[in-house]
């Protein structure tokens, strides 16, 4: 079952311009990560998010979490025709069962236009 | 770069026929996880190994699906008989996790892209 929901399902910007993901997840984490899929091939790891950080950069990467409304945000700044990709959350839950695994959401197909 | 390899890339099968994947995690990684994600979906998890020994098979359909990590180190899939629905993107995955706690990134191999006609 999935865990997070991406939104917007789509999104298509110009190459420059800053692109914004938001997750959505039900259940208490130990920590939420971000994933980038190339059409067909395997998920590569952006960023990984502890459950008591609120913010987290990687270059031109920058996500943010709030525990209280179990959301979480990605913004790529500058984009870049390679970003192109689709963008899936994932989830580790809180302890237990699970630990370590990863509960993807639906993803966000991202589409840059040179 | 280390990497996760797998193997075969396509592959097209008919129904009722067996098919099996295989999967080589990075060296060293004790965890190893199959998914499969149909294509629009995210990966969702069928079966996670530590070492040799299966962690968690709840979402292997195991009337016709079974892995096995012999040795602790690579994997196979296998699928029989297959069925249409069968048809999907199979995504291997490898993590150094290994204790409680902590917070470890995925791996993922190049996947295995299954057509059953």
């Amino acid at each position: 079952s999935q865990q997070g929901e991406e939104d917007p399902q789509a999104l298509s910007i110009q190459e420059g311009e800053n692109a914004t993901m938001n997750c959505s997840y039900k259940t208490s984490i130990n920590n939420l990560q971000w994933y980038r899929q190339n059409s067909g091939r395997g998920l590569v790891h952006l960023i990984l998010i502890r459950s008591n950080e609120r913010e987290k950069h990687s270059g031109r990467l920058r996500v943010t979490l709030d525990t209280s409304k179990k959301s979480s945000s990605l913004l790529i700044t500058a984009s870049r025709a390679a970003d192109t990709a689709s963008y899936f959350c994932a989830t580790v839950p809180y302890s237990g069962a699970g630990s370590y695994q990863l509960t993807f959401g639906k993803g966000t197909k991202l589409s840059v236009i040179p | 770069e280390a990497e996760v390899a797998q193997s075969p890339r396509y592959k097209i099968t008919e129904k009722s026929q067996a098919v099996a994947f295989w999967c080589d995690p990075i060296s060293g990684h004790a965890t190893l996880y199959w998914y499969r994600q149909i294509l629009g979906q995210g990966p969702e998890l069928l079966v996670q190994f530590q070492d040799e020994s299966v962690v968690d098979d709840s979402q292997l359909p195991k009337d016709r699906f079974s892995a096995e990590r012999l040795k602790g180190v690579d994997s196979t899939l296998k699928i029989q008989p297959a069925e249409l629905g069968d048809s999907a993107m199979y995504l291997c995955a490898s993590s150094s996790a290994r204790t409680s706690g902590g917070a470890y990134e995925q791996y993922f191999g190049p996947g295995t892209r299954l057509t059953v006609t």
